[in-house]
């Protein structure tokens, strides 16, 4: 199973990019990555999902190198409401497949400062 | 539903005793999710439905956990014997599409057993 790797933590300010990198060194070959943001209280929310290379959507990119042991996650221009943790994981994609499992990192929280 | 709905939103049980959890998917839903969330810890995998198809279980931390979806809609968890180590956040997730495609979350059930 991959097992994933994130910093802890991470400090930004209101306006900067933040990238938040996670190690995924097992990662299968049929494995999606996908961010999650949670706030205190409340339930993940979905960011972003890549497979290879760089996916963009209207809040994130996902970078993701040739050999997909780690993936980036970036923040353009962070707001204070962008304070959250990140979590990201991997695991295989589509269908109904038997013995999947996906698996979440211990998450990075984010605190962006005025 | 507008979005997934979970009761209790707070659960407090004797040690011993069962307890049952409902999730309540987004309507047409096909994938389910369960997961269990400690303080301060990334969300823990334990099953997933396809429509009413349980295709793994091994994620459940133990016997006493159990969790169906017998019309491929609303689905339960149950936990038996309840022990202290079983009080967290469970939280119930649902995807349009396949496994591991964007999951919307619940707010949550909290449990805590005394």
């Amino acid at each position: 199973l991959a097992k994933t790797t994130q910093p802890i933590s991470m400090d930004s300010y209101e306006g900067q990019e933040v990238n938040i990198t996670c190690s995924h060194n097992n990662i299968a070959t049929n494995d999606y990555i996908t961010w999650y943001q949670q706030f205190p209280s409340q339930g993940p929310r979905f960011i972003i999902q890549g497979y290879k290379t760089k996916v963009t959507n209207e809040v994130a990119s996902l970078f993701i190198p040739a050999d997909r042991k780690s993936s980036t996650l970036s923040l353009p221009r962070v707001s204070l409401s962008d304070t959250a943790v990140y979590y990201c994981l991997v695991g295989d994609f589509g269908g109904a497949g038997n013995n999947r499992k996906l698996i979440w990192g211990l998450g990075t929280s984010l605190a962006v400062n005025p | 539903g507008a979005g997934v709905s979970q009761s209790p939103r707070y659960k407090v049980t004797k040690r011993g005793q069962d307890v049952t959890l409902r999730c309540d998917p987004i309507s047409s839903h096909a994938t389910l999710y369960w997961y269990q969330q400690a303080l301060g810890q990334g969300p823990e995998f334990l099953t997933y439905f396809n429509y009413e198809a349980q295709p793994d279980k091994s994620g459940l931390p133990s016997d006493r956990f159990s969790a169906e979806r017998p019309e491929g809609s609303i689905s339960t968890l149950t936990i038996q014997r309840t022990e202290q180590r079983d009080s967290a956040m469970y939280r119930c997730a649902s995807s349009p599409r396949g496994f591991n495609t964007e999951a919307f979350f619940g707010q949550g059930t909290r449990l805590t057993v005394v």
